[in-house]
């Protein structure tokens, strides 16, 4: 069975700072793998996914995250963010050669950007 | 038309009321799924349907009655709620049936309180 852990769940950073939101995953085979935004009392809104080939994956917002298949991460970065991104992020795996698109989701990470 | 719309936005019931929660999809999708999100935690899967067939119950109660009546309409009924069922109640929907390499588009969700 498939498992997701986000390393930190509070992540506090200042206006136009870097960020990284860590996630590694855990599964007996091929995997696709998701970041998902959620903004307060809101759905989840898709940043960027990654499916194959490139291993790294541009997304929307100028988010980027780079999948290692030796680490089993897939970690998420912004080189400068906004008070606009303050949200809730969730890494979110599925796992190849299911039929049922059933994603497992890690526990969350909160990135609050200060001014 | 690119959006997932989720009806009521917010809901309170009493433990013997009976009410349905509605989602809509009009992107041509063809699997849609029910996810309960409590406070501060992931979203976790209840039930998928796939061309309008249900493919997965993750072994959720049956005061729980999900319905799909076509492509684009997927029903939470809802009978004899407990308290602990107050949560976010979010819809989503992905192309192609549920494959696992798909991207599911999520609704905003209904907020469900259960006095």
């Amino acid at each position: 069975a498939q498992s997701v852990t986000q390393l930190d769940s509070q992540v506090p950073v200042f206006e136009e700072a870097p960020v990284e939101l860590r996630c590694n995953y855990s599964s007996s085979v091929s995997v696709y793998l998701f970041w998902y935004v959620q903004y307060p009392n809101q759905g989840l809104q898709l940043l960027l996914k990654y499916l194959s080939g490139s291993t790294l994956v541009k997304g929307i917002n100028g988010f980027e995250a780079e999948f290692n298949k030796s680490q089993t991460s897939f970690h998420l970065r912004k080189p400068s963010v906004h008070i606009s991104d303050t949200a809730e992020y969730f890494c979110a795996v599925s796992e190849d050669g299911t039929s049922y698109g059933k994603l497992t989701f890690g526990q969350g990470t909160i990135l609050t950007v200060h001014p | 038309d690119t959006e997932v719309t989720q009806t009521p936005k917010h809901l309170v019931m009493g433990m013997t009321n009976k009410k349905s929660l509605k989602c809509e999809q009009h992107m041509g999708h063809r699997a849609m799924y029910w996810y309960k999100q409590k406070a501060k935690k992931p979203p976790e899967l209840m039930f998928v349907y796939s061309y309008e067939k249900l493919s997965i119950n993750e072994s959720v109660p049956s005061r729980f009655s999900p319905e799909c009546p076509n492509s684009s309409l997927l029903n939470l009924h809802l009978h004899a709620l407990q308290p602990e069922d107050s949560a976010l109640y979010l819809c989503a929907s992905s192309p192609q049936g549920s494959g696992a390499y798909n991207e599911q588009f999520f609704g905003p969700g209904t907020r469900l309180t259960v006095l």
